[in-house]
């Protein structure tokens, strides 16, 4: 078993609407979650951070977290066509792990 | 800039050979990552250090890849002998660790390609 399991996509949205991305992990002793974006050719920049259970939001990005279920998502509400890119979900129990990534694709 | 700095950006090097990377992270950052990422994959995790020391080495690398982070400062990976397989991006990321938030950035990345 994979210690951060990301479903790979590619998940297609249309403009305007949410796009939700789900993440799951190993590791029961995992504290700190994090998402980042990242831009084909480009490094990962980091978008959203979260420690507690429940939601957290920040404009249009809300990161939801469920410790009992070890689950992780990411909601991108309005999606823009600025926001195509490949999503990592990474998670530090000790070290920082990241999943595979999903592609997202917002069509106009 | 004060954000985290890789050095070189790419590298062309002929199989056989030996490369090393420079990663200077942010300057107040105590934990240093290396990652190598290929096409179509996340970030896989290398190695880490927390100040000078070297906590964790993947299990997955190996003798041919090394790093140090002597002063607890910029950090080195090299790799020896390079194979065609070692093309990839090598990812280098700093943070805070334990106090503070533990957010980690990442720099530019260096490119390699062995031809």
């Amino acid at each position: 078993q994979k210690e951060v399991e990301q479903n790979s996509g590619p998940l297609s949205v249309p403009e305007g609407a949410i796009a939700s991305l789900n993440c799951t992990y190993s590791d029961r002793g995992s504290q700190s979650f994090f998402w980042y974006r990242q831009y084909s050719g480009k490094s990962p920049e980091l978008i959203m951070f979260i420690y507690s259970n429940g939601d957290k939001e920040d404009g249009r990005f809300t990161a939801q977290l469920n410790k009992a279920s070890q689950y992780v998502s990411l909601l991108i509400r309005d999606s823009q066509p600025s926001d195509s890119a490949t999503y990592l979900c990474a998670v530090e129990p000790q070290k920082l792990v990241f999943g595979q990534g999903t592609r997202l694709t917002i069509n106009p | 800039d004060t954000g985290v700095s890789q050095d070189p950006r790419h590298k062309i090097t002929k199989r056989g050979q030996n490369v090393t990377f420079r990663c200077d992270p942010i300057s107040e950052h105590n934990r240093l990552y290396w990652y190598r990422q290929t096409l179509g994959q996340g970030p896989e995790f290398l190695t880490y250090f927390q100040n000078e020391a070297q906590l964790e080495k993947s299990r997955l690398l190996s003798d041919r890849f090394s790093a140090e982070r002597p002063k607890g400062s910029f950090s080195t990976l090299e790799i020896q002998r390079t194979e065609q397989g070692d093309s990839a991006m090598y990812l280098c990321a700093s943070s805070l660790r334990p106090r503070g938030n533990t957010e980690a950035f990442f720099g530019q990345g260096t490119r390699l390609t062995v031809v």
